[in-house]
């Protein structure tokens, strides 16, 4: 696609429901990032994804938090049984880097967000 | 741990005024540097980047930005500022040739009065 898509833009639950939240990145882009923005805090690096695999998920809160990757292209955040301290924007990112083999900056690009309201 | 600082929370100009907003960040090593900018209902965009050569550079809409790197300094200045870059500004740094995440000051918000 043109940009990164992220799907639900909006998702309200109830607290201690499970939710996914789901990231399409730019086509070819081989990094993709995971943020949390919250008021207050900023933005928070959550797990970085180089292909399928993560090198580093030291950012994930707790173990409520998972995320997977697909096929080197999409990917997936679950939040299990969500707190009210989850509510905040989750926002993906994606960066070409050595894709196809050659040496690229890493320049990250990001979606709309998803905003996740916890009730 | 690292951390990246944005001096100023909320700045209000009046159109035609000049912007400095400070970023400074604390690591030792080679660093590339961003500024993105939000804009209201809108998502983070990429303003401009810095990775090595002239510490000036020079991005979108009229804003540049200095590498100062005795003082671990990366200022965003625009030298007339207009209604629409009313917009919450973001100063990001990547450990230098690292694959991995960037690490944001808090943000500055910007409001520019016509």
């Amino acid at each position: 696609g043109a940009g990164v898509s992220q799907s639900p833009s909006n998702k309200v639950t109830e607290k201690g429901k499970d939710v996914e939240l789901r990231c399409d990145p730019i086509s070819g882009h081989t990094a993709l990032y995971w943020y949390r923005q919250s008021l207050g805090q900023g933005l928070e690096f959550l797990i970085y994804f180089q292909g399928n695999s993560a090198p580093d998920k030291s950012g994930l809160p707790s173990d409520r938090f998972s995320a997977e990757r697909t096929g080197g292209s999409v990917s997936t955040l679950t939040i299990q049984r969500t707190q009210q301290e989850d509510s905040a924007v989750y926002l993906c990112a994606s960066s070409l880097l050595g894709g196809g083999g050659r040496v690229a900056k890493n320049i990250q690009y990001f979606g709309a967000g998803t905003r996740l309201s916890v009730l | 741990a690292q951390s990246v600082s944005q001096h100023n929370h909320h700045v209000i100009l009046s159109e035609a005024a000049s912007l400095e907003l400070g970023c400074n960040y604390s690591y030792g090593g080679t660093v590339n540097l961003f500024w993105y900018v939000q804009y209201p209902g809108q998502h983070l965009q990429l303003l401009l980047k810095y990775f090595s050569g002239d510490p000036l550079v020079k991005g979108i809409k009229g804003f540049e930005a200095e590498f100062i790197k005795s003082k671990f300094s990366f200022n965003l200045r625009k030298p007339s500022v207009q209604w629409s870059d009313t917009a919450e500004y973001f100063c990001a740094v990547n450990l230098g040739g690292s694959q991995g995440n960037l690490i944001f000051g808090k943000g500055t918000k910007l409001s520019v009065k016509p």
